[in-house]
């Protein structure tokens, strides 16, 4: 089946140690988003890839950095866990833009000690 | 800063009852409407799309309907059985070749057999 997949689905990681988030689509969909979800928040968007156009949200912070080397695979990376990056990560792809159906992947956990 | 606001944010109920939830969306400018089923430990689901103001979809037990010149969204389930027991998301998307969901913090439902 096609999807999106997420790896790894729990990642603990220390303060200030750098810690990358992978995420595959078998879509082929030409749109990927990294979204942030606090505890008891709202996902909140922090960038996107439009094909290879890269589009990063006004308020999304320096630390957080993105990937796309090819099609299928999208990258985050924090460079610099804060306590305050504990949140699960959702990667998302649609085949155009956000009018359309985005499809998940089931998040990553992401733990700072 | 546009805001999406979810409500009740959990709800209980018995199997066999039916349940409604609520989502409010700035209506300046609107393009879609998205609800998400997110269940614990999976990606989130899409349910519908919706466009039109006064659009009505169904999916078996679950529909919902849109309110675009007062901003509103209903989610209905009839008849909900343990399997439902998810976070319901919605998400609001304001048009732009590049744009982005806007998203609720959710409802969580709770079905007791």
């Amino acid at each position: 089946d096609a999807m999106v997949i997420q790896n790894p689905r729990y990642q603990v990681t220390q303060f200030g140690k750098p810690v990358t988030l992978s995420c595959s689509q078998t879509l082929n969909h030409n749109v990927m988003y990294w979204y942030q979800q606090k505890s008891s928040q709202a996902p909140k968007l922090l960038f996107h890839y439009y094909d290879k156009d890269f589009n990063n949200e006004a308020d999304t912070p320096d630390n957080f950095q993105s990937r796309r080397p090819n099609t299928s695979f999208c990258f985050l990376d924090i460079r610099s866990p804060g306590l305050g990056d504990a949140a699960m990560y959702l990667c998302a792809t649609s085949s155009r833009d956000s009018s359309y159906e985005q499809y998940f992947g089931p998040g990553t956990r992401l733990t700072v000690t | 800063i546009l805001n999406v606001e979810q409500s009740p944010q959990s709800l209980h109920v018995q199997e066999g009852d039916s349940t409604n939830f609520t989502c409010s969306f700035p209506s300046s400018n609107f393009y879609a409407l998205h609800w998400y089923r997110w269940e614990t430990a999976k990606s989130p689901e899409a349910l519908f799309v919706m466009t039109l103001n006064g659009d009505e979809k169904k999916k078996g037990r679950i529909s919902a309907t849109l309110n675009t010149k007062e901003g509103y969204s209903y989610l209905y389930i009839k008849g909900s059985q343990p399997e439902d027991s998810a976070t319901y998301l919605c998400a609001a998307y304001y048009g732009g070749s590049q744009g982005n969901l806007i998203f609720g913090k959710g409802t969580k439902l709770s079905v007791k057999p």
